[in-house]
């Protein structure tokens, strides 16, 4: 089972900051097949991300992914209000698809 | 639209059963790979099992395994997830996600979930 350990646990940012949330896997994840949600309280998890760097369709331009192999990195370039939330990597090239434990972005 | 929408959900004592529905429209529901996910209150996504287009392939997380049984009939355009000797700690938000292209692949349309609670 591959793990993947996010990191930090919670970042308190204020709106126009920049983001950078990390995503560290166990072993290789097979062909980046590595992906990032978005969730906010009460909604269900937001595909961001898919193939460690492809952004899903409708998701602003301010969002980005990289990383390959163990290494991830989700973006936000400039934190809009509507960004504070829980995000959360997958990892869906290998049963069981594993999630992080997530990441808080709160307000500061 | 694309559209899931799971139903079947409730207060169950430990031991029993509960079937969840997710009935999907906006898509050609045979084309796509299903997973149902779930999120224990508080707490983290869960991936707990995905299935095949054409039924043929399916996996399950090891905490359900033997115990919860993943199916779809793609004439009624609906996903199932049988969930068989419920503990409490099955106790979640369950939510049915679309594989976005492939057998393995994220979740790129999700429903609103489904809360099962096993409690005595």
């Amino acid at each position: 089972e591959i793990v993947l350990t996010q990191s930090p646990g919670t970042l308190s940012l204020s709106p126009g900051e920049r983001v950078t949330l990390s995503c560290r896997a166990s072993q290789t994840v097979t062909s980046s097949n590595l992906a990032w949600y978005q969730q906010k309280p009460g909604q269900a998890p937001r595909l961001l991300i898919y193939g460690a760097s492809s952004r899903a369709t409708g998701i602003p331009d301010r969002f980005s992914g990289s990383g390959s192999g163990t290494d991830f990195t989700l973006t936000i370039s400039r934190l809009e209000p509507e960004d504070f939330a829980v995000y959360y990597c997958q990892q869906y090239g290998s049963s069981p698809r594993t999630f992080g434990q997530g990441t808080k972005v709160e307000i500061k | 639209e694309v559209q899931l929408l799971e139903s079947g959900g409730g207060l169950i004592h430990p031991g029993g059963s509960l079937r969840l529905s997710c009935s999907a429209s906006g898509f050609t529901f045979s084309s796509y790979a299903m997973n149902w996910v779930r999120q224990a209150p508080g707490k983290g996504l869960e991936w707990v099992s995905s299935i095949s287009g054409s039924s043929g392939s399916s996996h399950y997380a090891d905490s359900v395994k033997g115990r919860f049984t993943i199916s779809r009939d793609n004439s009624k355009n609906t996903l199932y997830l049988q969930m068989n000797s419920l503990k409490v700690e099955d106790t979640a938000i369950y939510y049915c996600a679309r594989g976005s292209s492939g057998y393995y692949s994220p979740g790129d349309c999700w429903g609103q979930g489904a809360l099962v609670t096993v409690s005595s």
